[in-house]
């Protein structure tokens, strides 16, 4: 059974620092991966997709890895900013055939100004 | 603004009301999703609708059932519902279903903002 974790589950985070959020996964038979942002009463937005043959993608100030082999994949953010306060949510897709995302539980992240 | 909308943004329901959540989509997608999102849990998927056809129940209570007349609308029909029960529902859509094979940017899910549901 397919489960992920996010530590921590909270951060706080002066303006300006770099930083790096996890999420590890106990099957590592998957098709993607995938990184939300949920903003406090709002739905979740996609900011990086990955697919099982990639290494990372790159978006803006964003770079997620995968390491499919020890079931992991980090989000790294660049030059935090205030904006970037929100709930860091990542998924991981079973393998092609299933519709399934199983969802972590999230690392709310604070950045102060 | 990600192109779909929910209605209501929040409801208060007694355990023997009947109620509906609504989901819109203006994006033009062929799928829409149910998921639930309880305190401290991690989201869950409760129903998928592929041209507006069923193609997955999450094992979901009877006292949730799901509606999707056309491929822009969903709705979430909820009757004797539990204290449990009480989540943010927040619905998706995606050009493709995930699992269709695609991948990348065609199986993207785009969330509503989402339906802050208490029972009483």
């Amino acid at each position: 059974k397919q489960e992920v974790t996010q530590i921590p589950a909270a951060l706080s985070v002066p303006e300006g620092e770099n930083l790096v959020l996890n999420c590890s996964f106990t099957d590592s038979a998957i098709y993607n991966l995938q990184w939300f942002r949920q903003d406090p009463g709002k739905g979740l937005t996609s900011l990086l997709l990955i697919q099982s043959s990639q290494r990372e993608q790159t978006s803006g100030r964003l770079n997620a890895s995968l390491d499919k082999s020890s079931g992991r994949s980090t989000l790294y953010i660049a030059a935090s900013q205030p904006g970037d306060s929100a709930t860091y949510l990542c998924a991981v897709r079973r393998t092609s055939g299933t519709y399934k995302y199983i969802f972590g539980t999230g690392t709310r992240l604070k950045v102060l100004a | 603004e990600t192109g779909v909308t929910q209605t209501p943004r929040h409801l208060v329901m007694g355990m023997t009301n009947k109620k509906s959540l609504k989901c819109e989509q203006h994006l033009g997608h062929n799928a829409m999703y149910w998921y639930k999102q309880s305190a401290k849990k991690p989201l869950e998927l409760m129903f998928v609708y592929n041209f507006k056809e069923q193609t997955e129940n999450n094992s979901v209570p009877s006292r949730f059932s799901p509606e999707c007349p056309n491929s822009s609308h969903l709705f979430l029909h909820l009757h004797t519902l539990q204290p449990e029960d009480s989540a943010l529902y927040l619905c998706a859509s995606s050009q493709d279903v995930v699992g269709a094979g695609f991948g990348g940017g065609q199986e993207t899910q785009y969330f509503g903002p989402g339906t802050r549901l208490l029972v009483l």
